[in-house]
């Protein structure tokens, strides 16, 4: 199975700090790579796809990079609807792992 | 607008089974491959089942193998988890997850509210 770690597990930042969050794969993916938001008590939604490719109504202050075994989430500005925890998932073979997550909280 | 209503939760002893069911609706159920993820209290993420939109593939994670079972009714919109002979590590919110071959090789892009399943005596 491919195991995906996350880095900071836990950040503490502030309102307009840019943020940027690490997944690592334990073998290449491609860009099999999909990133979510889950804020408290809500379901998981959906913020980039393909490593890089914002989905649908996302702001453009998140973006995604990477290819292979290093991706990387990153927020510029942060604002207030942002503080929740991040997840990684790995879409090249079964099963679909995710990472631990990422949480964000507010300074 | 695209809706995932999971049902079928509860409080179930060791060693019990559950169903859980997805209505789907506000899109072509039978296009879709469909998953089950899960998050225990307080834990992160755990991808767990996926079917494929004709149900000629199917995935379960090893730790489920054997004791989970994904199903779907493409004429009634609907997913299923047969889940038996549950353990207390089973306990978790269960969501139902529209996978979009179209979005990078299957993102989840449609995730249902969750529903609780308890595994306790």
């Amino acid at each position: 199975d491919i195991q995906l770690t996350q880095s900071p597990s836990f950040l503490s930042a502030s309102v307009r700090d840019r943020v940027t969050i690490t997944c690592r794969a334990s073998q290449a993916i491609s860009s099999s790579l999909a990133w979510y938001q889950q804020r408290a008590g809500k379901a998981p939604k959906l913020l980039i796809y393909g490593a890089s490719t914002l989905q649908g109504a996302v702001p453009s202050r998140f973006s995604g990079s990477g290819s292979g075994t290093e991706f990387t989430l990153t927020i510029t500005s942060l604002q207030p609807e942002d503080f929740a925890t991040y997840y990684c998932q790995q879409l090249n073979s079964y099963p679909f792992t995710f990472g631990p997550g990422t949480k964000v909280d507010i300074k | 607008e695209v809706q995932l209503v999971e049902s079928g939760g509860g409080l179930v002893k060791p060693g019990g089974s559950l169903r859980l069911s997805c209505a789907a609706s506000g899109f072509t159920f039978r296009s879709y491959p469909m998953n089950w993820v899960r998050q225990a209290p307080g834990k992160g993420l755990q991808w767990v089942s996926s079917i494929s939109s004709s149900s000629t593939y199917i995935y379960h994670i090893d730790s489920v193998k054997g004791r989970f079972t994904i199903s779907r009714d493409n004429a009634k919109n609907s997913l299923y988890l047969q889940m038996n002979s549950l353990r207390v590590e089973d306990t978790a919110v269960y969501y139902c997850v529209r996978e979009n071959l179209l979005l990078g090789s299957g993102a989840a892009d449609y995730w249902g509210q969750g529903t609780l399943v308890t595994v306790s005596s």
